[in-house]
């Protein structure tokens, strides 16, 4: 079974500032690993993923993320938030061989002028 | 290509009814999964069809169950419905639902019971 603990539920941060927002997984086997955005009222949207290869992923709207295995941890990094990185972001990870998404609790970013 | 569409966007039930809620997904694609988002809970998986069969089931007791139809659209149902139901619904599709596909997520129903 998979596990996923985003450690900060809330993020403030200001406009043009860096920001990560962390996320720590647990599992007995290899795993696939995503970031998922959810803006008010709406879906979730993709904003990158890691299933091999370099342990450095980049994503849509300037974010990255990197995959450490020893430290079982997919952090999601943007050097510089705007007003519209404003949203809910989660992380998630499905074990190879399931489509089975598990989510983290969301990671609330709120970005102030 | 259309993204994901759920019907209704909204709904409002009361105890002890049942809901049909319906999920059409993006074109070509013939995994639909489905999850479940509340404040308590967060989003947890519920289940995944792929050519009419269900593949993959998460925790939920029976009252929740779904179905897939030919032309791939999902719909699930919620019997006997419970104050705890409140969520928002949301559905997913992918191609062929192998693991690393990016699901492709609609804009969810909102049910709230009474």
């Amino acid at each position: 079974a998979q596990s996923v603990t985003q450690l900060d539920s809330q993020v403030p941060v200001f406009e043009e500032a860096p920001v990560e927002l962390r996320c720590n997984y647990s599992s007995s086997v290899s795993v696939y690993l995503f970031w998922y955005v959810q803006y008010p009222n709406q879906g979730l949207q993709l904003l990158l993923k890691y299933l091999s290869g370099s342990t450095l992923v980049k994503g849509i709207n300037g974010f990255e993320a990197e995959f450490n295995k020893s430290q079982t941890s997919f952090h999601l990094r943007k050097p510089s938030v705007h007003i519209s990185d404003t949203a809910e972001y989660f992380c998630a990870v499905s074990g190879q061989g399931a489509q089975k998404l598990v989510f983290g609790q969301g990671t609330r970013l709120t970005i102030n002028p | 290509k259309a993204g994901v569409t759920q019907t209704p966007r909204y709904l409002i039930k009361t105890r002890g009814q049942q809901v049909t809620l319906s999920c059409s997904p993006i074109s070509g694609h013939r995994s639909v999964s489905w999850y479940q988002q509340t404040p308590g809970q967060g989003l947890q998986f519920l289940f995944e069809y792929f050519s009419e069969t269900q593949r993959n089931k998460g925790n939920f007791p029976g009252r929740f169950s779904g179905r897939q139809f030919s032309n791939s659209r999902s719909e699930m149902n919620v019997s006997t419905l419970e104050l705890g139901d409140s969520a928002l619904y949301l559905c997913a599709s992918s191609p062929m639902g192998g693991s690393g596909e990016t699901q492709y997520f609609g804009p969810g129903t909102r049910l709230l019971v009474l």
